[in-house]
């Protein structure tokens, strides 16, 4: 089956500064790769996806970009904000199965 | 439009005890997952289902864990005897559809502590 692994699992940011999430999946037939963040102790919110046929997806601060060669993606937040802080997952999904495989979550802290 | 809803937020019990989850989908999504999510790790699916049936339950420990979706709406999870390795957030989410790329967006989830 699939095979998700998320770095870093912590990272710690000052506001305004970048952050990147690295994701690496295992199963070429993957093909729909969403970001949730979660908030402490509330539900997982899709902030982003991208499918195969491209390459980067850029909504305001947030992009993602897939390497499907690589089988990597990122999440990549600019000008970062203390609401920012959350964990946030990738996941990695093949067509008709439907079934999205989680990655073990990154914790961003941003600073003040 | 509401979202997904579930019930209990919160349940304690002693192991060995029985237990059960509930699941509203949001109107009109054929496809509903069960996930079960372990402090500090993603989601890890259960059982999907597309309208009633159960398409995918390959992750669910059929033991102990059983789930129906009577009439494709509603779904209850249960747990029977529950285990102390139980204690997670049980997490429902649901999609239009399961043909894969399709937004899946999730309840609250059930937080359940087994003692």
């Amino acid at each position: 089956g699939e095979n998700v692994e998320q770095h870093p699992s912590t990272l710690s940011v000052q506001e305004g500064d970048s952050a990147v999430i690295k994701c690496t999946y295992s199963d070429s037939a993957s093909n729909y790769f969403p970001w949730y963040k979660q908030e402490l102790g509330k539900r997982p919110q899709l902030i982003i996806d991208i499918r195969s046929n491209v390459g980067e997806k850029k909504d305001q601060r947030i992009a993602v970009t897939l390497n499907k060669t690589a089988k990597h993606f990122s999440l990549h937040i600019t000008e970062t904000q203390p609401e920012d802080s959350a964990v946030y997952f990738c996941a990695a999904s093949r067509g008709n199965a439907g079934k999205s495989t989680f990655g073990d979550g990154t914790t961003l802290t941003v600073k003040p | 439009e509401a979202g997904v809803v579930q019930s209990p937020r919160y349940k304690i019990i002693e192991k060995k005890q029985p237990v059960a989850f509930w699941c509203n989908p949001i109107s009109g999504h054929n496809t509903l997952y069960w996930y079960r999510q372990n402090l500090g790790q993603g989601p890890e699916l259960l059982i999907r289902y597309e309208n009633e049936e159960a398409v995918d339950d390959s992750q669910l420990p059929k033991d102990r864990f059983s789930a129906e979706r009577l009439k494709g709406v509603d779904s209850t999870l249960k747990i029977q005897p529950a285990e102390l390795g139980d204690s997670a957030v049980y997490l429902c989410a649901s999609s239009l559809d399961g043909t894969g790329g399709e937004t899946q967006y999730f309840g609250p989830g059930t937080r359940l502590l087994v003692l």
